[in-house]
């Protein structure tokens, strides 16, 4: 049982545009979310979290909104340049809970 | 500072052996994960020590072990190794259980069963 989703494996978009990730999550217990950035042969890396008392989190190019009633999550880029072209992962934790984490979506920025 | 060493960073085995990896983490942290990331299937919870006990186990067979020594370092192990466990070994740790900035990952160990 997958608790938390990202149905899409991999996005392509141009530089300077809006990149926008999406994840949903299953369980309702989940009161903390975390975005993170992959390149490869290194350790996944912090990008921005939220917590379930906002609704929104930004920095700099970097924003998550989270929707509760709908579980869902999504992290917006802008403008989106070369150097974030990773994999994201979308990860949830609640209470105790070690950090459970989608599947991931592959992002290409194209110049 | 220092960030979270992982050793080694790449290792072949054949089926049936067994495999220790180590993880030191930044200074100060208490808790260590570890995590299996293999294509398709993202990053899978192994295991979550914090001041030298198991705290959160994940749905991983009995051949899957750990420990966590007094200084926060952990090893992980598998014995009777199988193809299937090929994969990236992932340790993270954080201050706590979880703090504003998550954890924060080494760079792995590549396992590759042969």
């Amino acid at each position: 049982d997958q608790q938390v989703k990202q149905n899409s494996p991999s996005l392509s978009v141009q530089e300077g545009r809006i990149s926008i990730l999406n994840c949903d999550y299953t369980n309702s217990m989940f009161d903390y979310f975390l975005w993170y950035k992959k390149y490869p042969a290194e350790g996944p890396t912090f990008l921005i979290s939220i917590s379930s008392i906002k609704d929104k989190n930004e920095d700099g190019r970097f924003t998550v909104f989270l929707n509760k009633s709908a579980k869902h999550l999504s992290l917006h880029i802008v403008p989106s340049q070369p150097g974030d072209s990773a994999v994201y992962f979308c990860a949830a934790s609640g209470g105790n809970t070690p950090l459970v984490f989608g599947k991931g979506t592959r992002l290409s920025v194209i110049a | 500072k220092a960030g979270v060493t992982q050793t080694p960073r790449y290792l072949i085995k054949t089926r049936g052996q067994q495999v220790t990896l180590s993880c030191s983490p930044i200074s100060g942290h208490r808790s260590v994960s570890w995590y299996q990331q293999t294509p398709g299937q993202g990053l899978q919870f192994l295991f979550e020590y914090f001041s030298e006990t198991q705290r959160n186990k994940g749905n991983f067979p009995g051949r899957f072990s750990g420990r966590q020594f007094s200084n926060s370092r952990s090893e992980m192990n598998v014995s009777t190794l199988e193809l299937g466990d090929s994969a990236l070994y992932l340790c993270a740790s954080s201050l706590g259980h979880l703090n504003d900035y998550g954890y924060t990952f080494g760079s792995g160990t590549r396992l590759t069963v042969v």
